[in-house]
């Protein structure tokens, strides 16, 4: 079946400084892929939809010079969480479609990344 | 507009017993319904999926819903829980293609020994 890989799995930052995490699609191309943001108790809120070769859309409320995002090829998407602060803490997940699917085929998700930031 | 409501947001059973995990759907188009599980600090794994074809979809672990249309419903059922099924379940709606894409708040389900 189709496999996303996200990396890492945890990352412990201090504050101010940049986190990168990476999600592939390792056995199918994905020209979108969407990432999630999870509180706690809380279902996952979309934060951007990354579309490869072209600049990613952000949900309303979540900051673009931020949380960039890059889509270069079209198994690898890469969120960079700028500057980050105590309150970025959260669990980071991503999620692709196979291209090559039909329109309501399943979404797969990564394993998810729990920053934490000091 | 389109919404999901998963009307439990905690469910405990005994181990052996039948779980049920409620979901009440709306959409203006004809939706895509999925059930994914995920164990603490993992990624959503795909249960099962309904797009249109069989009302009774049968998923992994022995889990299965069945879509009522005149309910709006999309409940998720097992005949015997198991200790590993402990996980969050999550409810999620798909219509007009994957861009319109709905999760519900999510299932907490606790298995008791």
């Amino acid at each position: 079946g189709a496999v996303v890989s996200q990396h890492p799995s945890r990352v412990i930052c201090k504050s101010g400084t940049s986190v990168k995490i990476e999600c592939r699609s390792l056995d199918f191309q994905a020209t979108t892929m969407f990432w999630y943001r999870q509180f706690p108790k809380k279902s996952l809120m979309l934060m951007a939809t990354s579309n490869e070769g072209s600049k990613a859309t952000y949900e309303q409320g979540v900051e673009k010079d931020k949380f960039l995002i890059n889509h270069a090829s079209l198994t690898l998407s890469t969120l960079t969480v700028t500057s980050a602060h105590p309150e970025d803490s959260s669990f980071y997940i991503c999620s692709a479609r196979d291209q090559g699917g039909f329109s309501n085929s399943p979404l797969h998700f990564g394993n998810g990344t729990r920053l934490t930031v000091t | 507009a389109q919404s999901v409501t998963q009307l439990d947001s905690h469910v405990s059973v005994s181990e052996g017993t039948p779980v049920l995990l409620r979901c009440n759907y709306s959409s203006s188009y004809s939706p895509s319904l999925f059930w994914y599980v995920q164990h603490p600090n993992k990624g959503l794994q795909l249960l099962l999926k309904y797009t249109s074809a069989a009302t009774l979809v049968k998923g992994i672990n022995g889990f299965e819903a069945e879509f009522k249309k005149s309910e709006t419903s999309f409940h998720l059922t097992k005949p015997s829980a198991h200790m590993s099924d402990a996980a969050e379940y999550f409810c999620v709606v798909y219509s007009g293609g994957y861009q319109k894409v709905t999760f519900g708040i999510g299932t907490k389900l606790q298995v008791i020994p």
